[in-house]
């Protein structure tokens, strides 16, 4: 039932991309994305609801699949702030309000 | 706007003891909702309280339970402790059901609790 997180860490340069993806077996309703820095509470990213539209924050902007159970987060340019765990909460279809969180991904941006 | 708090942020206690962990929701939000991290498998959802009833429920044995007061604050509670209960405990609170629309959900800081 917890969504699949994939890649599980991704190293980059300063200016790289990155796509952290979460996939649920069963339908989904809503993608809740997080980070979370070592030793700092998870912070609120975005919401993604199912027939929404792709949302955006800074550079950071994520997509809902809806043919696929499928959300994906997309670092652009990346900063040195952006390293931290990613974590995607899935809300379920089916009237389950309860938010399923998936394993995480640590991301790391070097100089 | 103050934030969620926990309290205590640090605690150590020994095996068969009993801990409760404390929650203050950020001012105007009625739902807590508390999960179990540990290295390797993310946030696991404990419980979920609003307006002092509780809404949803993880799997956890019964050892684990919760309530939350009029003023929406919240305390966990593990009895008899085991060492696999060593984890870093958060609540996170929302203004209504976490999960619900665009709901959204604000963490604390987490109480690390290591169980020897």
């Amino acid at each position: 039932q917890q969504p699949v997180q994939s890649p599980q860490a991704v190293i980059l340069r300063e200016g790289e991309d990155a796509v952290i993806n979460c996939s649920s077996s069963k339908a989904l309703y809503s993608v809740h994305w997080y980070r979370q820095k070592h030793g700092e509470a998870p912070v609120f990213l975005m919401i993604l609801l199912k027939g929404g539209e792709q949302k955006g924050h800074e550079k950071i902007s994520a997509s809902f699949n809806e043919k696929k159970q499928q959300s994906s987060l997309y670092l652009t340019a990346s900063q040195l702030s952006y390293s931290g765990t990613y974590f995607c909460g899935a809300q379920f279809s089916g009237g389950y309000n309860k938010l399923i969180f998936g394993a995480g991904t640590r991301l790391a941006v070097h100089p | 706007k103050a934030g969620v708090t926990q309290t205590p942020r640090y605690l150590i206690k020994t095996r068969g003891q009993q801990v409760t962990l404390s929650c203050s929701p950020i001012s105007g939000h009625r739902s807590v909702s508390w999960y179990q991290q540990t290295p390797g498998q993310g946030l696991q959802f404990l419980f979920e309280y609003f307006s002092e009833t509780q809404r949803n429920k993880g799997n956890f044995p019964g050892r684990f339970s919760g309530r939350q007061f009029s003023n929406s604050r919240s305390e966990m509670n593990v009895s008899t402790l085991e060492l696999g209960d060593s984890a870093l405990y958060l609540c996170a609170s929302s203004l209504g059901l976490a999960g619900v629309g665009e709901e959204t959900q604000y963490f604390g800081p987490g109480t690390r609790l290591l169980v020897l």
